[in-house]
């Protein structure tokens, strides 16, 4: 069971917009509407952004969105503010397990 | 309020045995599975294994079948894993989550394990 790939790094100036990209197979990403997207500061728990592809749960701002084509899921970040600047992960369910994407460290230049 | 909240930093030498706690209030601690986490120093998030506190129903990813045991006591509303021989590798940070169906919302705030000799 591979990880789900994701860029190192991602990067834009504040205002700007940033998309993470996540892939994986059809039997991850592309099989289930269960995608979740994690933001995580450096000695913290990581905290949920995204949740069933496209959602976004209470409290998080609405500058977050989430979506997918095929395989591929992507985290799209708009209006960059200082405070985004963190790793982001992506998860999906694969049937019975669930498996983390490589990270992308996220920064605000 | 609905919170996970984990045990202290431990610090352990190779071949000991170690058993880590998350401990869930202000939810129904049946009703939701756990999932435990691990971040090693500077590496990304890896899922170890998922647990049904209510029949005690548990699945562990590839990489940790055999290497660890996920257990819980309902009783007392907490979560464990452990090692019975523990390895300089196994030093990392571990979380323990809350399901919300698929998705997991509520994470605990992390024990540090160091393995040293």
């Amino acid at each position: 069971q591979s990880a789900l790939t994701q860029p190192p790094s991602a990067s834009g100036s504040p205002g700007q917009s940033v998309t993470i990209s996540c892939t994986g197979t059809s039997s991850d990403v592309g099989g289930y509407n269960y995608v979740s997207w994690y933001q995580q500061y450096p000695g913290k728990a990581p905290k949920l952004m995204i949740y069933e592809v496209t959602k976004r749960p209470s409290g998080v701002p609405d500058r977050f969105s989430g979506s997918r084509s095929g395989n591929t899921a992507s985290l799209t970040v708009a209006g960059l503010q200082a405070e985004d600047e963190a790793d982001y992960y992506c998860s999906s369910y694969t049937g019975s397990l669930h498996v983390f994407g490589t990270g992308t460290k996220v920064s605000v230049l | 309020e609905v919170q996970l909240v984990q045990s202290g930093a431990e610090v352990k030498k190779p071949g000991e045995s170690l058993k880590i706690s998350c401990q869930g209030s202000g939810y129904t601690f049946t009703s939701h599975w756990i999932a435990w986490v691990r971040q090693m120093p500077g590496k990304g998030l890896e899922w170890m294994g998922f647990m049904n506190p209510a029949n005690s129903d548990t699945r562990y990813s590839p990489s940790f079948q055999g290497q660890v045991t996920i257990s819980a006591d309902k009783s007392i509303n907490t979560a464990y894993l452990q090692w019975s021989s523990l390895k300089a590798s196994d030093t990392a940070m571990y979380y323990c989550a809350r399901s919300d169906g698929p998705t997991w919302g509520i994470w605990g705030q992390g024990t540090v394990v160091t393995v040293s000799s």
